[in-house]
């Protein structure tokens, strides 16, 4: 079992939609938790980072964390075509003594205007 | 502006050549990463460096080698490129400040992307 799992998608919405982007994982020492926006031929660019548990809101994106579950969330509402892109999850456990991130595989959404 | 800077972007080159991938950041991070990334797949981090004279390899073995002489700077060298080279190659820094304020966060370069006939 991976560490990290991803649904890769492709996901299609229209725009306007509220789009769910979702990772689980196994190990329950991460405490830091990332998504990056990837567009095509272009380097993962940082959108949100949580901390532990809870929720952190920033425009139209929306990060949950639930460690008893081992999942956490991104959430796109108004979606637009610009958000066509795949989106990778990635977290880190600071006990570690490493600051190295574990991807997912990234999931692939198509906003379709 | 704080930025990180891979070049080139895009490289052709045949069976045997040797190459270097450049990658400066000007965000004053201590830290800095090498991943390799083909399509659909994760990230796998080959090569990683907490600091001036410090390098490690990753997870995913790798025939490339790295150097970090300056904090600004950590390029990747191949040798003797062969085909199976062929993929993207990302760049990143994180700064660690310790707590919950952040620091676990890495920041990546626009990607080489390799090819190798």
């Amino acid at each position: 079992q991976k560490e990290v799992e991803q649904d890769p998608g492709p996901l299609s919405v229209p725009e306007g939609a509220i789009v769910s982007l979702n990772c689980t994982y196994s190990n329950s020492a991460f405490q830091y938790f990332m998504w990056y926006r990837q567009y095509s031929r272009k380097g993962p660019e940082l959108l949100m980072y949580t901390y532990s548990s809870g929720n952190k809101e920033d425009g139209r994106f929306t990060a949950q964390v639930d460690k008893s579950s081992k999942y956490i969330s991104l959430f796109i509402r108004d979606s637009q075509p610009s958000d066509s892109a795949t989106y990778l999850c990635a977290m880190s456990d600071p006990g570690a003594g490493s600051y190295q991130l574990t991807f997912g595989k990234g999931t692939k959404l198509s906003v379709i205007p | 502006e704080a930025d990180i800077y891979q070049t080139p972007r895009y490289l052709v080159i045949g069976t045997g050549k040797k190459i270097t991938l450049e990658c400066s950041q000007t965000m004053g991070h201590d830290k800095m990463y090498w991943y390799q990334q083909d399509p659909g797949m994760e990230l796998h981090l080959i090569h990683y460096s907490y600091g001036v004279n410090s390098t490690e390899k990753g997870d995913l073995s790798s025939e490339s080698t790295v150097s970090r002489i300056r904090t600004e700077h950590f390029p990747l060298t191949l040798e003797s490129a062969r085909p199976s080279h062929t993929s993207q190659y990302l760049c990143a820094s994180s700064e660690w400040q310790g707590g919950t304020s952040g620091g676990h966060e890495q920041f990546f370069g626009p990607g080489t992307r390799l090819t190798v006939l």
